[in-house]
């Protein structure tokens, strides 16, 4: 499975756009651009996904480039609940298991 | 929306004794997990069930652990005789599209081991 980067943590401020950026280089065809955040000890909360067009849904919008080796998920107007650690993961469709890294702590600031 | 539901949220239990934690997935959904948490760590992957049978586990997942749908809406694990490093979170998951869809979370069961 391909291997993700993310910053350890980012800050925003709130009402702000959130852009959280992800490397992932080594992405094979079919792999998936997976989302998730995680708020304090809650369960982890699915975001949004993407294979290699840009999608956009309620929550955030996913910019995957073209040639698939980093994405952007972006939060259009921050708040302070959106302060969370963010997750991207890598994954074939079909595959059991989500692997979650450390993820980005994102702080959402008044 | 549809949730995924965990009960109890968090359990007291002393070491060697026997724990079920409960899971109620996502009703038309086809494929369940279970994933664990040590706090302050990552997100950990345990078990996928599909179909009545596991598809898949990992090294995690030893004998000491067991998985079962008893019903048309329960999903549980079973630690048998549990350990001082059991302690963590425990989230299940369910997914209802085979390919791309994404799993769905409960916000999990607290496990504490005395």
């Amino acid at each position: 499975d391909a291997k993700t980067t993310q910053p350890p943590s980012m800050d925003c401020a709130e009402g702000r756009a959130a852009n959280l950026p992800c490397n992932h280089s080594t992405i094979s065809g079919n792999e998936y651009v997976y989302w998730y955040r995680q708020i304090h000890s809650q369960g982890p909360q699915y975001i949004i996904h993407g294979l290699k067009n840009n999608e956009t849904n309620e929550m955030a919008s996913l910019i995957i480039t073209e040639d698939r080796k980093s994405s952007t998920l972006i939060l259009p107007h921050a708040t302070l609940r959106d302060t969370a650690v963010y997750y991207c993961i890598v994954r074939v469709a079909d595959n059991n298991d989500m692997r979650f890294g450390a993820g980005t702590r994102l702080t959402v600031k008044p | 929306e549809p949730e995924v539901t965990q009960t109890p949220s968090h359990q007291v239990t002393q070491m060697g004794q026997e724990v079920i934690l409960r899971c109620v997935p996502i009703s038309n959904h086809l494929y369940f997990y279970w994933y664990r948490q040590i706090l302050g760590q990552k997100v950990e992957f345990l078990v996928s069930f599909y179909n009545n049978e596991i598809s898949e586990k990992s090294e995690i997942f030893d004998d000491q652990f067991s998985v079962e749908r008893p019903d048309g809406s329960n999903f549980t694990l079973k630690i048998r005789s549990t350990k001082l490093e059991d302690s963590a979170m425990y989230f299940c998951a369910s997914r209802g599209e085979q390919g791309r869809g994404p799993q769905h979370f409960g916000d999990g069961t607290r496990l504490s081991i005395l």
